[in-house]
């Protein structure tokens, strides 16, 4: 069964709006977890490493303002694309690490943004 | 650095026959190589992962990998298609145990036709 779940699968906000992405880690303690967006027929990008009780790291070239990164207990992770615009728009998907190296995947929240 | 690249974004096969898709890899350390599956509007699914140990890796659905060092790959094969093999195929790379970044590559669809 699915180990990394995510909330909600599908979202359309307006333009201006917030909005919070849910990634839980079900079957495990998960201290580190990641965040990726995949654009449509392209390969997954990492945003940022989610790390439990500390701040997240972000990738060069992703704005921290803009994307939101809360890893307040050892099992959920949360995403907050604040002031959302079209260009927003995409599939974010987050995983939960573990100590041996592979990651397993939520499966993915797909943000549109009108 | 690490690094993965997967030649071809589009391999096609007929119901049956072999499915081989590339990865090639660049590390400056002993790697950790992964193959993930992902279907449409969905997460990504482990296939299999080398770890350092026997090189011949079997993985989910009569999948497999061989990692061969002199020729940094870690190409993914299956004796026989199946129709539900239709989706697109990521290698990935880390530089080993703990909670490190994965480096995917660009993705490859297979495509399978009756």
């Amino acid at each position: 069964g699915a180990v990394v779940s995510q909330h909600p699968s599908r979202v359309i906000c307006k333009s201006g709006t917030s909005v919070k992405i849910e990634c839980r880690s079900l079957d495990f303690q998960a201290t580190t977890m990641f965040w990726y967006r995949q654009f449509p027929k392209q390969s997954l990008m990492l945003m940022a490493t989610s790390n439990e009780g500390s701040k997240a790291t972000y990738e060069q070239g992703v704005e921290k303002d803009k994307f939101l990164i809360n890893h307040a207990s050892l099992t959920l992770s949360t995403l907050t694309v604040t002031s959302a615009h079209p260009e927003d728009s995409s599939f974010y998907i987050c995983s939960r690490a573990t100590g041996s190296g592979e990651q397993y995947f939520g499966p993915g929240t797909r943000l549109t943004v009108t | 650095a690490q690094s993965v690249t997967q030649l071809g974004s589009h391999v096609s096969v007929s119901e049956g026959a072999l499915v081989l898709l590339r990865c090639n890899y660049s590390s400056s350390v002993p790697p950790y190589l992964f193959w993930y599956v992902q279907y449409p509007n969905q997460g990504l699914q482990l296939l299999l992962k080398y770890t350092s140990a026997a090189t011949l890796v079997k993985g989910i659905n009569g999948f497999e990998a061989e990692f061969k060092k002199s020729e940094t790959s870690f190409h993914l094969t299956k004796p026989s298609a199946h129709m539900s093999d239709a989706a697109e195929y990521f290698c990935a790379v880390t530089p080993g145990t703990g909670f490190q970044k994965l480096v995917f590559g660009t993705g490859t669809r297979l495509l399978v036709s009756p």
